[in-house]
């Protein structure tokens, strides 16, 4: 299947520091990318869709300007969390649509955020 | 609203036993699909299958099989002659044609625990 590619699998930053998470789809084009959330022994909850070329869309409740989303390419999307603080220690990650509806979502590898 | 529940939180049997894990879902749209996927405790999603609301037929994969009701709204996976390898945290996922780029809205999961 496609592969989409989250780095780094592993972060630990200092409380008030930004943190900058990338996930590339390596051999298609992903028009439309997902950034999820997981805490430990939840599900995983969707934070923003993510357009190439357009502004995020946000799910309610997920602070904009704290999650920032830049969709800059068709295999290129990042996630930063601006001055993170330890309540946004959490798993976070991403998954990317090949084609439309009718085909599957492939996730990244996932991000393991903690904040110190 | 679309919403998934996985009812079983955690699930333990021993190896060579058959499980079912349960999914219902709620959708007011016509036209959806749903999907399995497994998460090791590496943390990566795997994607096991993807089914659209227009096919019932049951579907079969060496081990796996699962069952599409749309009557009951459930689309139930069945591992048979479970393994140790088996072991992770299955999530159920909904997403509809009339989201945006067709996100996906998670179950609970269940956490399997195959004892050898």
């Amino acid at each position: 299947g496609a592969v989409v590619s989250q780095h780094p699998s592993r972060v630990i930053c200092k409380s008030g520091t930004s943190v900058k998470i990338e996930c590339r789809s390596l051999d298609f084009q992903a028009t439309t990318m997902f950034w999820y959330r997981q805490f430990p022994k939840q599900s995983l909850m969707l934070m923003a869709t993510s357009n190439e070329g357009s502004k995020a869309t946000y799910e309610q409740g997920v602070e904009k300007d704290k999650f920032l989303i830049n969709h800059a390419s068709l295999t290129l999307s990042t996630l930063t969390v601006t001055s993170a603080h330890p309540e946004d220690s959490s798993f976070y990650i991403c998954s990317a649509r090949e084609g439309g509806l009718n085909t599957e979502a492939f996730f990244g590898q996932g991000t393991r955020l903690t904040v110190v | 609203a679309q919403k998934v529940t996985q009812a079983q939180t955690e699930i333990s049997v021993v190896e060579k036993e058959d499980v079912t894990l349960d999914c219902v879902y709620e959708t007011r749209d016509t036209t959806y699909y749903l999907f399995w996927y497994k998460q090791p405790p590496s943390g990566e999603l795997v994607f096991l299958i993807r089914r659209n609301s227009f096919d019932e037929q049951n579907e079969i994969s060496g081990r796996y099989s699962w069952n599409f009701q749309k009557s009951t709204s459930s689309f139930n996976f069945t591992i048979t002659a479970s393994q140790v390898v088996d072991s992770a945290v299955y999530f159920c996922a909904l997403s509809e044609v009339g989201n945006q780029g067709g996100k996906l809205i998670f179950g609970q999961g269940t956490e399997l625990s195959v004892k050898p």
